[in-house]
């Protein structure tokens, strides 16, 4: 079936490098994406979100590119801290209703 | 996840047992979700409520399992006759519409013992 998943299961940073994190899906249908940090023990916290009319999206910190012709979708995180060390989780949201659906997740590890 | 209140954290059950994880939207929210997390895997849809209707429950398994959310109240997930396999994390999410960024809660661990 089709679904969300990403590429690498762990990265490993140094404070103040940057950071990628990627995730592919296969669904062309789908029109809105999302990025959710995960912290142990806590609930996902949502970071930042495109729609699928854009490539582009920048935050505080953070910037997602869509790639609509690869079906690719990256995080990238400026300057990570240390309190960027969380599982990433893209998700896909298709127009009816709020039903994500979720990739496997990729830890990031900010070594000091 | 600012606002979606999830109770219990923590929850024991022996297999056979009931529980019951409530959740209470971000204040002005009418539309409740909840998803199942396993260990080191993403989450998963389980179903999505409106007051007093069920929208799609087609991430719920077809025995045991019933949510509601009452037009009084927090979204209730019951879980009847645990087994093992119950053992997870439970997330509430909640949104103003159906077509808004939805939050989610910090979570309710269930563990069958």
């Amino acid at each position: 079936g089709e679904n969300v998943g990403l590429h690498l299961p762990t990265l490993s940073v140094q404070e103040g490098d940057n950071s990628i994190i990627n995730c592919a899906y296969s669904n062309s249908a789908s029109d809105y994406f999302i990025w959710y940090k995960q912290e142990s023990g806590k609930g996902p916290q949502f970071i930042i979100d495109i729609r699928s009319n854009m490539d582009k999206r920048q935050g505080q910190r953070v910037t997602v590119l869509l790639n609509k012709t690869v079906k690719h979708l990256s995080l990238q995180i400026a300057a990570t801290q240390p309190g960027d060390s969380a599982v990433y989780f893209c998700a896909e949201n298709k127009a009816a209703g709020n039903k994500l659906t979720f990739g496997g997740g990729t830890r990031v590890l900010v070594k000091p | 996840n600012a606002g979606v209140m999830q109770n219990p954290r923590h929850l024991v059950r022996r297999r056979g047992q009931e529980a019951r994880l409530r959740c209470s939207p971000v204040k002005g929210h009418s539309h409740v979700y909840w998803y199942r997390q396993l260990p080191e895997e993403g989450l998963k849809f389980m179903v999505y409520l409106q007051k007093e209707n069920i929208i799609d429950e087609s991430g719920m398994p077809k025995e045991r399992f019933s949510a509601e959310f009452p037009k009084e109240g927090p979204s209730i997930l019951r879980i009847q006759q645990v087994v093992r396999g119950d053992s997870a994390a439970y997330f509430c999410a909640s949104s103003p519409s159906g077509a808004d960024t939805i939050y989610f809660g910090e979570g309710s661990w269930l563990t069958v013992v």
